[in-house]
C-alpha cells in the first residue's frame, strides 16, 4: 500500500527551530515535496528532494533518506507567519501522480 | 499572468444537483490535476490529464467526470451531487514530470446539502 505519515500538530515558540518529520511507504519514488498551506488558502511549494541529503533554502531546509523512507522539514528562526499546515508529498515512479500526507499543523506562539 | 484560476470560489448544492468546476491556466502547462481536500485526510487525487484530449482516474474518481478539450482548461463535473462530496476542491498544474512542483489554484469550497 501507499502511506505517508506525519504528526498531526506541533507547537513551537517564535525564534526557535522546529523539525517536522515525514515517513513514507509508496509503490515508487520520483521525488519528495514539502508544501506550506495557510488556512483557507492553496498549498505553495517549499522544497523538493530527489537525492539523499539536505537541501537548504533560507530559513527552510529539507532532508531526505530514501533507504529509510524518511524526510524532515526544518524551520529556523520561527516567525508568527510560519503558523500553517505543512504537507509532505511523494511523486511516484512515472511522475504522473503525487501522494500527499494529511499535513502537520504548526502553531507558533509568542 | 493569472496563473491558475478556479471558478466558482464557493457553491452550495442540493443532493442530486449537478455542476461543473472550471480550472483555467495561462502557463502553458501540460499536466493538470483535480484534488479534493477533507479535514485530516490531506489532498486526494480525483482525476488528472497529461495533455489536451486525455484524462485518467486518480485515487477517488467515483461520482466525478472530467474533460480537457483545450490545453488551458480542465473541467470537473458532478452529475448528481451527494453530501459526501462536500469538500474543498483544488486544481493544480505542472509543466513536466520530475522536479517540477505543482502550482495550485485558489480552491473551490463546495457544500452539498
Amino acid at each position: 500500500g501507499q502511506n505517508i505519515d506525519q504528526p498531526t500538530e506541533m507547537t513551537a515558540t517564535e525564534g526557535a527551530i522546529v523539525q517536522i518529520n515525514c515517513t513514507y511507504q509508496t509503490s515508487g519514488f520520483n521525488g519528495l515535496f514539502w508544501y506550506q498551506q495557510h488556512a483557507g488558502e492553496a498549498p505553495t511549494f517549499l522544497s523538493y528532494n530527489v537525492l539523499d541529503g539536505l537541501e537548504e533554502k533560507g530559513r527552510f531546509s529539507s532532508f531526505l533518506s530514501r533507504s529509510k523512507g524518511y524526510s524532515y522539514l526544518l524551520l529556523k528562526e520561527l516567525q508568527m507567519k510560519d503558523s500553517a499546515s505543512y504537507l509532505c508529498a511523494v511523486r511516484n515512479t512515472g511522475g504522473f501522480k503525487t501522494i500527499f500526507g494529511a499535513g502537520t499543523r504548526l502553531f507558533v506562539k509568542a | 499572468n493569472a496563473g491558475v484560476t478556479q471558478t466558482p470560489k464557493f457553491r452550495v448544492l442540493k443532493t442530486g444537483q449537478s455542476m461543473t468546476l472550471l480550472c483555467a491556466q495561462d502557463m502553458n502547462h501540460e499536466y493538470m490535476y483535480w484534488y479534493r481536500q477533507d479535514p485530516g485526510m490531506g489532498l486526494r487525487l480525483i482525476h488528472y490529464s497529461v495533455g489536451e484530449g486525455t484524462t485518467a482516474k486518480g485515487e477517488v474518481p467515483d461520482g466525478y467526470n472530467v474533460s480537457r478539450l483545450k490545453k488551458q482548461n480542465f473541467l470537473l463535473g458532478l452529475e448528481s451531487a451527494a453530501p459526501s462530496q462536500t469538500s474543498v476542491y483544488f486544481c493544480a498544474t505542472t509543466p513536466r514530470l520530475a522536479g517540477d512542483t505543482q502550482y495550485f489554484g485558489p480552491g473551490t469550497r463546495l457544500t452539498v446539502l
